[in-house]
């Protein structure tokens, strides 16, 4: 298994500031994951980040607005850049241990943008 | 596109009653499917998955599902369920590249109220 921890738990922030996600991990691990959970809708995977590369982003999203960064092999950060009320939602880290096995994630930043 | 449907939004059930909960998926390919569990606050956590083999898995907590290739179907079901089943269930289906099973497609979630 792995324990993923995110900070901050929640926050609250104003439109165009921007918020950065930390996430840990207690083992090293190849690939991480970033999710958007917005109000009502499915988990949506943002992009994946790999050590020592760029990360690679999904269809609408892009690194301007969600510039993610990954160290090392146990930890990664998620911006998420000039924000508005469309941003609110929750995010999460996961991550994948080996292949063929499942992915673990966070307990997930709560943001409100006001 | 590739995408996870569920059919239900929130289920009510009294402790005992049986459950299924629904889950499509829309992939021609090779796919492997997954069922997420989040208890109320907090992180998701695995439930059951499905590789390859037997068709029918059975995961923790006396849940199980059933992979219908014909279908396209991956429903979860328990036979009895408890007050302590509360919380919001995914299907998952990964993307089928790479080898990776972080790469997952949700489904929009199906909140499950037990009443005891």
């Amino acid at each position: 298994s792995a324990v993923i921890s995110q900070k901050p738990s929640r926050d609250i922030c104003q439109r165009g500031t921007s918020l950065t996600i930390q996430c840990q991990v207690d083992s090293q691990v190849t690939m991480m994951f970033w999710y958007r959970q917005q109000p009502g809708q499915s988990l949506t995977l943002i992009a994946t980040a790999n050590q020592g590369s760029e990360a690679t982003y999904e269809s609408g999203f892009v690194i301007d607005k969600f510039p993610i960064s990954r160290p090392n092999l146990t930890f990664s950060t998620l911006t998420v850049s000039n924000m508005s009320p469309e941003d609110s939602s929750i995010y999460l880290c996961s991550v994948d241990k080996n292949l063929n096995t499942e992915a673990f994630f966070g307990q997930g930043t709560r943001l409100t943008v006001v | 596109a590739q995408s996870v449907s569920q059919h239900n939004h929130h289920v009510i059930l009294s402790e005992a009653a049986s459950l299924e909960l629904g889950c499509n998926y829309s992939y021609g390919g090779t796919v492997n499917l997954f069922w997420y569990v989040q208890y109320p606050g907090q992180h998701l956590q695995l439930l059951l998955k499905y590789f390859s083999g037997d068709p029918l898995v059975k995961g923790i907590k006396g849940f199980e599902a059933e992979f219908i290739k014909s279908k396209f179907s991956f429903n979860l079901r328990k036979p009895s369920v408890q007050w302590s089943d509360t919380a919001e269930y995914f299907c998952a289906v990964n993307r089928g590249y790479g080898g990776s099973q972080g790469n997952l497609i949700f489904g929009k979630g199906t909140k499950l109220s037990v009443k005891p």
